[in-house]
């Protein structure tokens, strides 16, 4: 069956330019997650739903990252006057409600903040 | 949340059985161990999942002790595309607490 997707692979945007990044959770996934990977290192916790509510949001690094669920489908975070800092790989997952052990990768979206 | 403490890198011969091992002292009752692999430019994949003693699938093999402070993944006979970044989480499968990925042990496997 179909994986978790996102979009775009690739983004590059220059500083101060806000960014969208969108991800589609399996079918039937009432839990999604996003992290962000900068280069050679570990996954950081951003945000995870629970269907459209977020009852963890303490990993966002600052007010500029937002992130919203619709329909306990697809998801958007969006990065407002981006920062140089900001480039990094965002991955997101999604996982049945229960299992979220069990997470399953989309290829993430490569940011580069020029 | 449970802290894991695994090897930052290790080396292996192709054909060689590598056991990379994650301490996590403070592993709570309702917690669960879980490995990840992470190939480069993709995301991390799920591999297994357990609570205690040992677990086997087609990809590894989990040994957990009966004190559950630590637990070993076991890849048989590596070859050169097991050459992946390897996590080992611990935490409940419900409730609301995040799941926390630390850096993870480099493996490379030498042909």
């Amino acid at each position: 069956g179909a994986g978790v997707s996102q979009s775009p692979s690739n983004k590059v945007t220059e500083k101060g330019k806000d960014v969208e990044l969108r991800c589609d959770p399996i079918s039937g996934h009432t839990a999604l997650y996003w992290y962000r990977q900068r280069l050679g290192q570990g996954l950081e916790f951003l945000i995870y739903f629970q269907g459209n509510s977020a009852p963890d949001k303490s990993g966002l690094p600052s007010d500029r990252f937002s992130a919203e669920r619709t329909g306990e489908s697809v998801s958007t975070l969006t990065i407002q006057r981006t920062q140089q800092e900001d480039s990094a790989v965002y991955l997101c997952a999604s996982s049945f409600r229960g299992k979220k052990n069990e997470q399953y990768f989309g290829p993430g979206t490569r940011l580069t903040v020029t | 949340l449970a802290k894991t403490t695994q090897p930052i890198s290790m080396d292996s011969y192709e054909g060689q059985e590598v056991n990379i091992t994650c301490s996590h002292n403070n592993i709570a009752t309702n917690d669960y161990i879980t490995w990840y692999q992470q190939f480069p430019s993709q995301g991390p994949r799920f591999i297994i999942q357990g609570y205690k003693t040992k677990v086997t699938n087609e990809v590894a093999s989990l040994f957990i002790p009966a004190d559950r402070k630590s637990s070993t993944l076991s890849l048989p006979r590596v070859s050169l595309s097991d050459t992946a970044v390897y996590y080992c989480l611990v935490g409940d499968a419900g409730g609301y607490q995040k799941v926390t990925f630390g850096t993870g042990t480099k493996l490379q496997v030498i042909p």
